[in-house]
């Protein structure tokens, strides 16, 4: 079975600054995809940014980039120049087939 | 235009009784699903629908049931609800590719037992 962790469960950054939260999953499968979604207050579920497994090239999204590294099976989240609006719980979640595995969630905070 | 929608946004109930949930999605797609996110924000899938086909059913209790009446709804009625039901159920679709679906989620449905 598939699992991902996020070991943090809450962080802070200030404006305009830099904020990476961290995940690992555990999985046997080869080709999978993974993602990160972002649940602010309104608690709207909205896709951040997805990775395919396969693919070497970390996936960037304006602000929103990715540092995968399959064999150790990490799947990090780096926000740059972080902004009020970036306020929200964020899930990584794991892709394999027709289900999403969640990860427990980071609670990110940006202050002014 | 809303993708995904679900009703009600809100629902206040008391233990025992039996609530539906619906959720239409305009996007096309031809699998559904529920998820249920707990009072610690923790999100687990409970349901999966292809083409009105159940194809994932969690450990869910046998009061959890899905309906879908056409690829664009899937309805989820619950039966003898208890406090511990109480969470938000997100609503979901997607294209179903085999490896790869991106889901699209609905705004969701806060549901507390009383």
């Amino acid at each position: 079975a598939q699992t991902v962790t996020q070991s943090q469960p809450e962080m802070s950054v200030q404006e305009a600054e830099t904020v990476t939260l961290s995940c690992t999953y555990d999985t046997s499968e080869n080709n999978y995809y993974l993602f990160w979604y972002k649940q602010p207050p309104s608690r709207q579920m909205i896709l951040v940014i997805r990775q395919e497994a396969y693919k070497q090239q970390n996936a960037t999204e304006n602000r929103f980039s990715v540092n995968f590294q399959k064999a150790a099976k990490s799947f990090s989240l780096k926000i740059s120049d972080s902004q009020l609006g970036d306020t929200a719980m964020y899930f990584c979640a794991f892709n394999h087939g027709n289900k999403l595995v969640f990860g427990a969630g980071t609670i990110l905070r940006v202050k002014s | 235009d809303t993708a995904v929608s679900q009703t009600p946004k809100y629902l206040v109930t008391q233990m025992g009784n039996d609530k539906s949930i619906k959720c239409e999605q305009n996007l096309g797609h031809d699998t559904m699903y529920w998820y249920k996110q707990d009072s610690k924000k923790f999100l687990k899938i409970m349901f999966s629908y292809n083409n009105k086909e159940l194809i994932i059913n969690e450990t869910v209790p046998n009061r959890f049931s899905p309906k879908s009446p056409d690829k664009a709804h899937l309805n989820l009625h619950i039966n003898s609800l208890e406090l511990g039901d109480s969470a938000v159920y997100f609503c979901a679709s997607s294209h179903w590719s085999g490896l790869y679906n991106e889901q699209f989620f609905g705004p969701g449905t806060r549901l507390t037992v009383l």
